[in-house]
């Protein structure tokens, strides 16, 4: 009965490969984002999408492409892996008209 | 350029007395307020929130306070336990079009037993 649910929590690879996180969400809700925390610990928005539609996207790289199949679903496919994109990546959702996000567990990326 | 500010990386307090959290920020758009907890290898919970119209919110051992003025938040947790050990991130959203959280950079509190 997880509310936010990424997959998955681990994800280790090498430089140059190209890797996907989904998030999935049970609350319909109808607006979800995509945060990176780094090393520092500093969250930063990247990505938002109201209703599949792309709504935020934070001067991120183009290495880095958002989709949303549905409301419930924001995944986050990574071309050409960097060693600056290890961190740990969070899904939110909230519902339009309110400020509260709630976040999924994260996943931790670690590029080698 | 951070416009949320949590100066105090860490912050240690004895079981049952108060836990004060403090939060600045700079942008005066800023109009909604939110604390979030997080445990290790967890994602933020939501904890509390205050809007830019009221000075005080209150939700049981948890108080927010908004100086709006000071641009200054502060988390008041009363007594303090050992679950409340965790890391405490502000975050504040405008009336940009796209709710967007900006965070600041957490504070790290130890309840000690």
């Amino acid at each position: 009965d997880t509310a936010v649910s990424q997959t998955p929590k681990y994800l280790v690879t090498q430089m140059g490969n190209d890797k996907s996180i989904k998030c999935e969400q049970n609350l319909g809700h109808d607006t979800m984002y995509w945060y990176k925390q780094d090393s520092k610990k500093f969250l930063k928005i990247m990505f938002s999408y109201n209703n599949k539609e792309l709504i935020i996207n934070e001067t991120v790289p183009n290495r880095f492409s958002p989709k949303s199949p549905d409301k419930a679903h924001l995944n986050l496919h990574i071309n050409s892996l960097e060693l600056g994109d290890s961190a740990v990546y969070f899904c939110a959702s909230r519902t339009s008209g309110t400020d509260t996000q709630y976040f999924g567990p994260g996943t931790r990326l670690t590029v080698l | 350029d951070q416009q949320v500010k949590q100066n105090s990386p860490s912050l240690s307090v004895q079981e049952g007395r108060i836990s004060i959290l403090n939060c600045d920020y700079t942008n005066s758009m800023f109009d909604y307020f939110l604390w979030y907890k997080k445990y290790p290898a967890e994602g933020p919970t939501f904890l509390i929130s205050i809007s830019s119209i009221k000075d005080k919110n209150e939700d049981g051992r948890f108080t927010v306070f908004l100086n709006k003025s000071a641009k200054h938040l502060s988390l008041h947790i009363v007594p303090s336990q050992p679950g409340d050990s965790a890391v405490y991130f502000c975050a504040a959203s405008g009336n940009f079009g796209n709710e967007k959280l900006t965070f600041g950079t957490g504070t790290r509190l130890t309840i000690i037993p």
